[in-house]
């Protein structure tokens, strides 16, 4: 069964409009949350990170997320993307009791903004 | 500090070559792993390795070999390539482990 589902596999938005990326873990025990960004023919960059404290967590150029644990869900949010947020975008989670010294991607999302 | 230099950036290989990816941190990390990026299914890891002498495996490893004989360096081999193995190789590291990875910029292998 697959670790981190995300949702949406492509999203295109046009410029200003919000963004929400939904990201789902299957293991209900203590786990570090990421969103990493791929930009075209870029290597991977950390974005955010959750690993505890404060549910809400802010990242790069104006990104959050959000940890709800009831959910098993870690939603990457944007109130208005730029043209310059076109990338893929990869949920991750690790977990020493679950994953040991492995972190589990998700599929990724290709983020698409028309400007 | 150059961070995590992968080469080659691109190879093209036929079937049932052998070939060595390399990846080189300067960061003193201790983390070290390897993955492979297939379009609709993310990252996937192949092998990783906590310190020195020490290489465990990830989701995907079979048909690759990794050592670590310095903390710098952590090759990656294909001792017979196949065509399900072209992909985009990317090297990534961390001082420990956590999960927040510094990613090098990948290697495109393509197998005929």
């Amino acid at each position: 069964a697959q670790s981190v589902s995300q949702h949406n596999h492509h999203v295109i938005l046009s410029e200003a409009a919000s963004l929400e990326l939904g990201c789902n873990y299957s293991y209900g025990g203590t786990v570090n949350l990421f969103w990493y960004v791929q930009y075209p023919g870029q290597h991977l960059q950390l974005l955010l990170k959750y690993f505890s404290g404060d549910p809400l967590v802010k990242g790069i150029k104006g990104f959050e997320a959000e940890f709800i644990k009831s959910k098993f869900s870690f939603n990457l949010r944007k109130p208005s993307v730029q043209w310059s947020d076109t990338a893929e975008y990869f949920c991750a989670v690790s977990g020493l009791m679950e994953y040991g010294n492995k972190l589990v991607f998700g599929a990724g999302t290709i983020l698409r903004v028309k400007s | 500090n150059a961070g995590v230099t992968q080469t080659p950036k691109f190879q093209v290989l036929k079937t049932g070559q052998s070939m060595t990816l390399q990846c080189a941190q300067d960061m003193n990390h201790e983390y070290m792993s390897w993955y492979r990026q297939d379009p609709g299914m993310g990252l996937r890891l192949i092998h990783y390795s906590v310190g020195a002498g020490i290489t465990d495996q990830g989701e995907v490893p079979n048909g690759y070999n990794v050592s670590r004989s310095t903390t710098e360096d952590f090759p990656l081999r294909l001792l017979s390539a196949a065509p399900s193995q072209t992909s985009v190789y990317f090297c990534a590291s961390s001082f420990r482990f956590s999960g927040e990875l510094f990613f090098g910029e990948g290697s495109r292998l393509t197998v005929l």
